[in-house]
């Protein structure tokens, strides 16, 4: 199993582009997330899905958007990049009252 | 609103000396509480869970945490701290709807 994987691992944005977060998972979770870490901030839900076809705001989920058509990808777009917008993030799935699985993380600076 | 608080952003303890990392919740209903470490430039990865049962649960790399319902604590021990545990230590609690984290909590363990 690879787990979750997240493309790219890095990016640089300037302001105003978009741009997809792409996130897979292969172990058959029905829960995925996407969080954005900022330093000293911990991990904000971004937003969340509990199945395919089925997604949810979190915490934090201005200037973002998701799809879920599959079990297996969970992508996340940003459509007008902003400088607030620069961080790192991660997706994670896992299974009802499980440990969350999180891939590697990508790295977005926008410019 | 649900939330984690790691009240210190920091701890340092000597190798072989035990470890508290402390956490304390606010969760509606009865909490799920998870325990994460973080490499550098690694996603989140999964130590120990309290979901229900004894107030005491074993992790991976000899990791503990005791859950106290009327202190809303969820704290993080070791009994003989390593180097290789340095690291940065997420609490996170809440449900699978609802997850929150803890700001972190750098643990470094000097030789």
């Amino acid at each position: 199993n690879a787990g979750v994987t997240q493309t790219p691992k890095f990016r640089i944005l300037k302001i105003g582009q978009s741009m997809t977060l792409q996130c897979t998972q292969d172990m058959n979770h029905n829960y995925m997330y996407w969080y954005r870490q900022d330093p000293g901030m911990g991990l904000k839900l971004i937003y969340y899905s509990v199945g395919a076809g089925i997604t949810d705001k979190g915490e934090v989920p201005n200037g973002y958007n998701v799809s879920r058509s599959t079990t297996e990808d969970f992508p996340l777009r940003l459509e007008l990049a902003a400088p607030s917008q620069t961080s790192v993030y991660f997706c994670a799935s896992t299974l009802f009252g499980a440990e969350q699985f999180f891939g590697p993380g990508t790295r977005l600076t926008v410019l | 609103a649900q939330s984690v608080a790691q009240p210190e952003d920091q701890v340092n303890v000597a190798e072989g000396n035990p470890l508290t990392v402390k956490c304390t919740y606010s969760v509606s209903g009865n909490p799920y509480l998870f325990w994460y470490v973080q490499y550098p430039n690694r996603g989140l990865q999964f130590l120990l869970k309290y979901i229900t049962g004894d107030n005491l649960v074993k992790g991976s790399y000899g990791f503990e945490a005791e859950f106290n319902k009327s202190q809303t604590s969820f704290h993080l021990k070791k009994p003989s701290a390593l180097v290789s545990d340095s690291a940065l230590y997420f609490c996170a609690g809440g449900n699978n709807n609802d997850m929150r984290f803890g700001a972190g909590t750098r643990l470094t363990v000097k030789p």
